[in-house]
C-alpha cells in the first residue's frame, strides 16, 4: 500500500517553455501533497505544500508564478514549471500523506527535469 | 541555517555488521522524526519515525534512537546487508505547528561491503 507515482520520470524541454508534472497516490486519498526538489548531493529541499482543493502554500523564496501547483482531487497534485529556465534544471519530487497518518510522507519516484 | 544534519556523507560497513547512521538537530521544536531510505533516480522510502516522547523505536532489522537532550538521534541497521546499501535521510517535524512539514538532513551514503 501507500504507492505514489509520479509523471514524466523524465523530461527534456527547450528554454521558455512549460513543463506540467504529475503525482498521483495510487492507493490511498492524499489530503495533503508536497512538492521538493533536490540538487545533486544535496538534500530535499520542501518547495510548497498543497491540500486538495485550496491554494498551495510556498516555501519563503520559490516563486509561486513560476511554480503552478493544482491539487485538485485526492489523488492527483499537478507541478507546472512556467517558461522554464536551465537553472530550473533539477530532481523534483512530490510525496503525499493522508488524513489517517498526517506524519508519514510517501514519495513518488521523482521527476528529472532537464531545460536546455 | 541547516537545521537537520548528517555530518557523515559516507559510510561503509562489513555485510553482517551493525550500521549506525547519526542525525543532529538544532530546533528545539522538532518532536518527531523519520527515517528514509533513498536509491538513485528514485524516491526516498520511509523505514522507520520516533516521536519525541519515546527514546526508542524498533522494526525488525532497525531501530531509531533519539537523544532529546542532545537534539541527536540515531539509525541502527543490524544485521546489514548489501541491499541496504543507499543514501540515508533522516527528516525532523514539528507536530505543534500542525504542518506536517519536514526539515530533511543531508544524507549518508551507506555502503555495506559483501
Amino acid at each position: 500500500g501507500a504507492v505514489v507515482s509520479q509523471h514524466p520520470s523524465r523530461v527534456i524541454c527547450k528554454s521558455g517553455t512549460s513543463v506540467k508534472i504529475e503525482c498521483r497516490s495510487l492507493d490511498f486519498q492524499a489530503t495533503t501533497m508536497f512538492w521538493y526538489r533536490q540538487f545533486p548531493k544535496q538534500s530535499l529541499m520542501l518547495m510548497a505544500t498543497s491540500n486538495e482543493g485550496s491554494k498551495a502554500t510556498y516555501e519563503q523564496g520559490v516563486e509561486k508564478d513560476k511554480f503552478l501547483i493544482n491539487h485538485a482531487s485526492l489523488t492527483l497534485s499537478t507541478l507546472t514549471v512556467t517558461s522554464a529556465h536551465p537553472e530550473d534544471s533539477s530532481f523534483y519530487i512530490c510525496s503525499a500523506s493522508s488524513g489517517k497518518d498526517p506524519y508519514t510522507q510517501y514519495f513518488g519516484p521523482g521527476t528529472r527535469l532537464t531545460v536546455l | 541555517d541547516q537545521q537537520v544534519k548528517q555530518n557523515s556523507p559516507s559510510l561503509s560497513v562489513q555485510e553482517g555488521r551493525i550500521s549506525i547512521l547519526n542525525c543532529d538537530y538544532t530546533n528545539s521544536m522538532f518532536d518527531y522524526f523519520l527515517w528514509y531510505k533513498k536509491y538513485p533516480a528514485e524516491g526516498p522510502t520511509f523505514l522507520i519515525s520516533i516521536s519525541s516522547i519515546k527514546d526508542k523505536n524498533e522494526d525488525g532489522r532497525f531501530t531509531v534512537f533519539l537523544n532529546k537532550s542532545a537534539k541527536h538521534l540515531s539509525l541502527h541497521i543490524v544485521p546489514s546487508q548489501p541491499g541496504d546499501s543507499a543514501v540515508y535521510f533522516c527528516a525532523a517535524s514539528s507536530m505543534a505547528s500542525g504542518t506536517y512539514k519536514y526539515i530533511f538532513g543531508t544524507g549518508t551514503r551507506l555502503k555495506v561491503l559483501a
